[in-house]
């Protein structure tokens, strides 16, 4: 499973977007990106998964350049329920279960 | 469509005591796993399931048993507990395919004493 690296925490305002990266520079050609998101007292939930480009739903996008080495969570327009613990997570399906979970990044949204 | 439910959501036990803590999913999802989350950190792997009758250590296995019997469960038990498995434990669930998506539950706070 790829390693990841992602900044410990982020501060926001209210209103503002939100980009954190990733890096996984030993990523394989068969992985995929994914993150979750944690809040408190709460389990990880889904957000967005990706293989290569853009990927957008009506939460985040993922920008994932060409070389795949790194990717980019964007929150637009981020509110207080926004703060959480975002995690970054690469692998495939032979995987299965094995979700590797690092440290994640704490967003702190700002009034 | 109850998702994944783990029980209790909380527990007090003394050291050495033995427990078990539940976990159930109604998605018919092949796979299912243990974590524990310390304050402050990440998610660590204990256990997990590819499916019925089968199971495999993760990171952490050490001091936890479990068993899957059925599609549906997959109970966590702690043989003989430590303050060191004092921590928040979730239950995961996700299906074979491409899509990775896992389904967490809202977590057991356990502490030992």
């Amino acid at each position: 499973l790829a390693k990841t690296t992602q900044p410990i925490s982020m501060d926001s305002y209210e209103g503002q977007e939100v980009n954190i990266t990733c890096s996984h520079n030993n990523i394989a050609t068969n992985d995929y990106i994914t993150w979750y998101q944690q809040f408190p007292s709460q389990g990880p939930r889904f957000i967005i998964q990706g293989y290569k480009t853009k990927v957008t739903n009506e939460v985040a996008s993922l920008f994932i350049p060409a070389d795949r080495k790194s990717s980019t969570l964007s929150l637009p327009r981020v509110s207080l329920s926004d703060t959480a613990v975002y995690y970054c997570l690469v692998g495939d399906k032979a995987a299965g279960n094995k979700l590797t979970f690092g440290g994640g990044t704490r967003v702190l949204v700002k009034p | 469509n109850a998702g994944v439910t783990q029980t209790p959501k909380f527990q007090v036990l003394k050291t050495g005591q033995s427990m078990t803590l539940q976990c159930a999913q109604d998605m018919n999802h092949e796979y299912m796993s243990w974590y524990r989350q310390d304050p402050g950190m990440g998610l660590r792997l204990i256990h997990y399931s590819v499916g019925a009758g089968i199971t495999d250590q993760g990171e952490v296995p050490n001091g936890y048993n479990v068993s899957r019997s059925t599609t549906e469960d997959f109970p966590l038990r702690l043989l003989s507990a430590a303050p060191s498995q004092t921590s928040v434990y979730f239950c995961a669930s996700r299906s074979w395919g491409w899509e990775t998506e896992a389904f967490f539950g809202q977590g057991t706070r356990l502490t030992v004493v």
